[in-house]
């Protein structure tokens, strides 16, 4: 049980588009989910904790206009990284919380040429 | 949530047992140490948490200091498939909320 998915796995686009990353909790529902990102040889930097039904709270430094992220379900977080540059390339994780644990998705690798 | 402390890297060879020490001497008594595993590319695995006493499962055990200020983690007999970087992470139990990850140890198990 608790498993977490993301889609898509790997994920290359163009400098100033748009894409859209999404994680499901699959055997149950998850009220609070979180994004991380994580740069290569880096450890897993949180950046917002995603609430079904109402607005993320960004870390410090998390540009909100430009990670936007909706909870619209129990099941289902998105994270769409909007105008794309190449330092935005980096190892999206997402983790969804039960019973007050984290359960983490496999990642979505972004690369953006 | 209190800071940890962990080396930067380590080798354990095959066999043998793996154990990864974490310093958190700054944790306060509603505090548990969690302990998860990233392996190349994928997401953090959980492995193991406690709040004082010695907890063991599957995966490993967990032996914390009786004043809890450090613990270590033991993989009993390391494979090469445990080869990943291993976070300990503070934090306060039964509350959820997120997860703060420091720099964790790289851990090699060489052949």
């Amino acid at each position: 049980g608790a498993v977490v998915s993301q889609h898509p796995s790997w994920v290359i686009c163009k400098s100033g588009t748009s894409v859209k990353i999404e994680c499901r909790s699959l055997d149950f529902q998850a009220t609070t989910m979180f994004w991380y990102r994580q740069f290569p040889k880096q450890s897993l930097m949180l950046m917002a904790t995603s609430n079904e039904g109402s607005k993320a709270t960004y870390e410090q430094g998390v540009e909100k206009d430009k990670f936007l992220i909706n909870h619209a379900s129990l099941t289902l977080s998105t994270l769409t990284v909007t105008s794309a540059h190449p330092e935005d390339s980096s190892f999206y994780i997402c983790s969804a919380e039960r019973e007050y644990e984290q359960y983490f998705g496999p990642g979505t690798r972004l690369t953006v040429t | 949530d209190a800071k940890t402390t962990q080396p930067t890297s380590m080798d354990c060879a095959e066999g043998r047992a793996a154990n990864l020490p974490c310093n958190h001497s700054t944790i306060s008594g509603n505090e548990y140490v969690y302990w998860y595993r990233q392996i190349h590319s994928q997401g953090p695995q959980y492995i193991i948490h406690g709040l004082k006493n010695n907890e063991t499962n599957e995966m490993a055990s967990l032996i914390i200091t009786e004043d809890r200020k450090s613990s270590t983690l033991i993989l009993p007999h390391a494979t090469l498939r445990d080869t990943a970087v291993y976070y300990c992470i503070v934090r306060k139990g039964n509350q959820g909320g997120k997860l703060i990850f420091g720099q964790g140890t790289e851990l090699s198990v060489k052949p």
